[in-house]
This record gives structure tokens, sequence and C-alpha cells, in this order.
């Protein structure tokens, strides 16, 4: 089947604008994290679903930065009031079972190619 | 504090030759190490994975290997081909963690 997908690929906004991002993960896939990669910068995590709650959300850096995730599917990642600091390429990646439990090899993340967002 | 160190940061070979990249982890308890490699502009995608029991995997021209004792893996690549010019990212799994721990990665590039 398809694998990740992320809309839009490019997003350029000017600052203190909102801007949604989107990810569908594959098809029964319960697990969608978010990721923020900068320039030259490891993969920052950012938050984790599991179904359509997140018992993890510890990586969002403020509170600007809120996530959503509906039917188990589609999720959105929302920043508001954007901050040139937020210009990253933010990636989605989802698996079939949380990452690291029993170190099962289901638990691989599949990524999507990500958005790259510039804020002006 | 989870960490993983790779190296070195950045890598220029040519065409044909071999190179190997090295990762360095302190995550406890050890659960899995996959290496995934991310072509400019797109995602990461897996190439090989493994855990404690397993000290060598390969893939194609790809060959990883894991010392769990000094907790240390590296990725060797066999007769590069300009494909191979990519980030390469290792990252850590511990037990017990749905997040893992990501390397900073070691950007390759392959000359003709």
């Amino acid at each position: 089947g398809a694998g990740v997908s992320q809309s839009p690929s490019n997003k350029v906004t000017e600052k203190g604008k909102d801007v949604e991002l989107r990810c569908d993960p594959i098809s029964g896939h319960t697990a969608l994290y978010w990721y923020r990669q900068s320039l030259g910068q490891g993969l920052e995590f950012l938050i984790y679903f599991q179904g359509n709650s997140a018992p993890d959300k510890s990586g969002l850096p403020s509170d600007r930065f809120s996530a959503e995730r509906t039917g188990g599917s589609v999720s959105t990642l929302t920043i508001q009031r954007t901050q040139q600091e937020d210009s990253a390429v933010y990636l989605c990646a989802s698996s079939l079972a949380p990452s690291g439990l029993s170190g099962r090899l289901y638990n691989e993340q599949f990524f999507g190619p990500g958005t790259r967002l510039t804020v002006l | 504090k989870n960490q993983v160190e790779q190296s070195p940061q950045s890598l220029i070979i040519l065409e044909g030759k071999n190179c190997t990249l090295q990762c360095n982890y302190t995550v406890s308890p050890f659960s899995n190490l996959r290496w995934y490699k991310q072509d400019t502009g797109r995602g990461p995608v897996s190439l090989t994975i493994m855990t404690f029991s397993e000290n060598t995997k390969s893939n194609g021209r790809y060959t990883a290997t894991l010392d769990a004792d000094t907790k240390q893996s590296s990725l060797h690549i066999t007769a590069s081909q300009l494909s191979d010019s990519a980030s390469y990212i290792c990252v850590v799994s511990a037990g017990g963690s749905y997040i893992p721990t990501f390397g900073r990665g070691t950007s390759l590039i392959v000359h003709p």
C-alpha cells in the first residue's frame, strides 16, 4: 500500500501566522510520531500518538505547538504565531506498534517525505 | 541520558571506494539499533536493524555491525555508488520506551 504522506511538501509563511501540517500514516499503523529536523541537526522528537491519544507531548517546544489525530489515522500539527526559529523540516512517521516495544521488528518507523517550513 | 553519537560528521569519497561510518551509543536498556538512509528532501528509510544478539546484518552493499559490549555500531558501504550520497542516521531504541534516540547523522558525498 501507500507509504506515509505529508502535505504540504513546502510551506512559506510570514512570522506571526498560523500553519497546519498534515500527515497521513500507513493504514493500520496505530503509532504516529512527529519530529522536527533543523539544518545539520538530528531528528528532534515532538509528539507521539497511540491511536487518537497522545501519551507523550514532552517534545513540543512551546504552547504554540499542538497536534491532534482523528479516527486513528490523519494527524495535524499546528504551529500558532510562527517564529523564524520554527523554520525546519517537519517529519511524520508511523509504525504498526510503538517503537521499542519488546524490541520486536514491527516497531520500525516509516517516515513521510516531510514538510519544509520556512518562516520569513 | 540516552545519547547517540555518530562520526564522522561528513565524508567525501570517490565512486567505487568503500567507507565505514561509526555510531556510539549510551542507551539503556538496549533494545535494537537501526541504520537509516536519508536522501536529500526525503524521509529516512531503514537499511538494517540489529537486536542485542545480532552482531552483523547485511543489506546489499550495506553491512552493519554491532558490539553490544562496547556499545558501538558501524555501517560499511562497499563499492560506493553516486546514489549512496545521503545522510546516514543511527537510531537506538531502549526497551520499554517508544521514543528512539537519533544520532545527528553522517553526510556522505560520493564523487564520480
